[in-house]
C-alpha cells in the first residue's frame, strides 16, 4: 500500500479556505485517495474520494494532479467546528484502511 | 449518528482477562472492520470481514480474534489483555468493500 506524508499540523482562522496536501509518491494504478476527518473520541467521519482530477461535494473539494502523486483537500471558509485531525488514505478500492498520523487542523477565531 | 453501533461504551478490565466487544453494522452493510485507536499508536486498521468471511488483516495480534455472525454483527475478542491494550477500539462497516467507511462511537478499554 502507498505510503502518506501530510503535514503534522496546521492553524488557520475562522472564514479562510484551508489546504492540506497529501503526499503519496508510490501510489498504484488502481490506488484511490480518501480523507477522514476525526474530533476527539469519535470515530473518524469519511469526507471524500477521488482518483483523478477534482471530486468536490457539499463539504471538500479534493484537487489530484494528473501524476497522481500527491492530492489537496480543500475546506472552503472553515469555522472553529473545522478543528479536527485529517486523515488521508491511499489504496485499492475498497482497502483504504491504512491511516497514518494525520495533519492536525486548528481554526482560530 | 452513523448507524454503527458498539458496545459496550466503556470496558475496564485488569490484566490477563478476556473480553468481547460487540458492533453492529449500518442496515444493509456487509463489510465490518476493526480498529485500535491509542495515544501512541495512532488509528491502526486491524481486520476486516466481508458477509461473515475475513477479507482482510492488518496489525492484529494473535491475542486478539474477531468474527461476523450471519446476521453481520461482529464481535472482536481480546485475550491474556495487557496494559498497553488500553484504548479505543472503532469498528466501522461499509456497504460491500466500498472505501467509504461508517465509523462506531467507540468502546474505550481501560486494562489496570
Amino acid at each position: 500500500l502507498a505510503k502518506t506524508t501530510q503535514p503534522i499540523s496546521m492553524d488557520s482562522y475562522e472564514g479562510q479556505e484551508v489546504n492540506i496536501t497529501c503526499s503519496h509518491n508510490n501510489i498504484a494504478t488502481n490506488d484511490y485517495i480518501t480523507w477522514y476527518q476525526q474530533f476527539p473520541s469519535q470515530g473518524p467521519r469519511f469526507i471524500i474520494q477521488g482518483y483523478k482530477t477534482k471530486v468536490t461535494n457539499e463539504v471538500a473539494s479534493l484537487f489530484i494532479p494528473a501524476d497522481r502523486k500527491s492530492s489537496t483537500l480543500s475546506l472552503p471558509r472553515v469555522s472553529l467546528s473545522d478543528t479536527a485531525v485529517y486523515y488521508c488514505l491511499v489504496g485499492p478500492y475498497g482497502q483504504n484502511f491504512v491511516f497514518g498520523p494525520g495533519t492536525r487542523l486548528s481554526v482560530l477565531p | 449518528d452513523s448507524g454503527v453501533t458498539q458496545t459496550p461504551k466503556h470496558l475496564i478490565t485488569a490484566t490477563g482477562q478476556r473480553v468481547t466487544l460487540r458492533c453492529s453494522p449500518r442496515s444493509g452493510d456487509l463489510s465490518v472492520y476493526w480498529y485500535q485507536q491509542s495515544l501512541d499508536q495512532g488509528l491502526q486498521f486491524l481486520i476486516q470481514y466481508y458477509n461473515g468471511e475475513e477479507r482482510a488483516k492488518g496489525n492484529i495480534l494473535e491475542r486478539f480474534s474477531a468474527q461476523q455472525f450471519p446476521d453481520l454483527h461482529s464481535e472482536l475478542n481480546l485475550s491474556s489483555l495487557e496494559l498497553g491494550d488500553s484504548a479505543l477500539y472503532f469498528c466501522a462497516s461499509s456497504l460491500g468493500g466500498r472505501n467509504e467507511q461508517f465509523f462506531g462511537p467507540g468502546t474505550r478499554l481501560t486494562v489496570l
